[in-house]
């Protein structure tokens, strides 16, 4: 079975702190994905990687930046959180990043993250 | 926005079978449905795609009508542990496109 694993499950920050989420999977994916989900809103892009040291930005990556230096991780930074950056984020990946009929996203149990 | 609909909340008796509906008229040629649940204060969790074709796997049944503007995913014995928020999706499958989400439909399966 797939496993993507994310390194809190709850965290709580102040405004202005450096915040890093970590995200892991252990299939080999190539393709990495961070979302958060607010109620009402759904889930949102905000940066997906294909590739190690690539990235790209998704539908909302203000706020935000990404590292990839190895495959299997890929980390979320919230470079001065923000109260609007409460949220649930959820880390997700895939197997390539050619258009397959078996590639299902795969996500972690998510980080419920609290900006005070 | 999402581009299927489904109904915001359904109920089922434990045991018996959820047929949980969508809608996805504007579907085009190489996208498929794909079906996650999310259980509260989880992260959403594969459960079956397809194109065309009807699906099974362990998890539940994926039936998919011959113009594919619609389909049902069916838990063929629903237990308490089904309940959850499912949510039907149209993607292409592939690459790199982020997964949209729509509000889904609250399946409670009552005792």
């Amino acid at each position: 079975d797939v496993k993507v694993t994310q390194s809190s499950r709850y965290l709580v920050k102040r405004t202005g702190e450096k915040v890093f989420l970590e995200c892991v999977q252990d299939m080999d994916h190539e393709n990495m994905f961070w979302y958060r989900q607010d109620p009402g809103l759904g889930l949102r892009l905000i940066y997906f990687s294909y590739d190690v040291k690539m990235k790209e930005k998704g539908d909302i990556p203000e706020g935000y930046s990404v590292s990839r230096e190895k495959k299997e991780r890929f980390s979320l930074i919230l470079e001065s959180a923000s109260t609007n950056q409460t949220s649930m984020y959820l880390c997700a990946s895939s197997l390539t990043f050619l258009a397959h009929s078996t590639d299902t996203q795969y996500f972690g149990p998510g980080t419920r993250l609290t900006v005070l | 926005d999402a581009k299927t609909t489904q109904p915001p909340s359904m109920d089922c008796a434990e045991g018996r079978a959820a047929n949980l509906p969508c809608n996805h008229s504007t579907i085009s040629g190489n996208e498929y449905v794909y079906w996650y649940r999310q259980i509260h204060s989880q992260g959403p969790q594969y459960i079956i795609h397809g194109l065309k074709n009807n699906e099974t796997n362990e998890m539940a049944s994926l039936i998919i009508t011959e113009d594919r503007k619609s389909s049902t995913l069916i838990l063929p014995h629903a237990t308490l542990r089904d309940t959850a928020v499912y949510y039907c999706i149209d993607h292409s499958g592939g690459g790199a496109d982020g997964l949209t989400f729509g509000k889904g439909t609250h399946l409670i399966i009552q005792p």
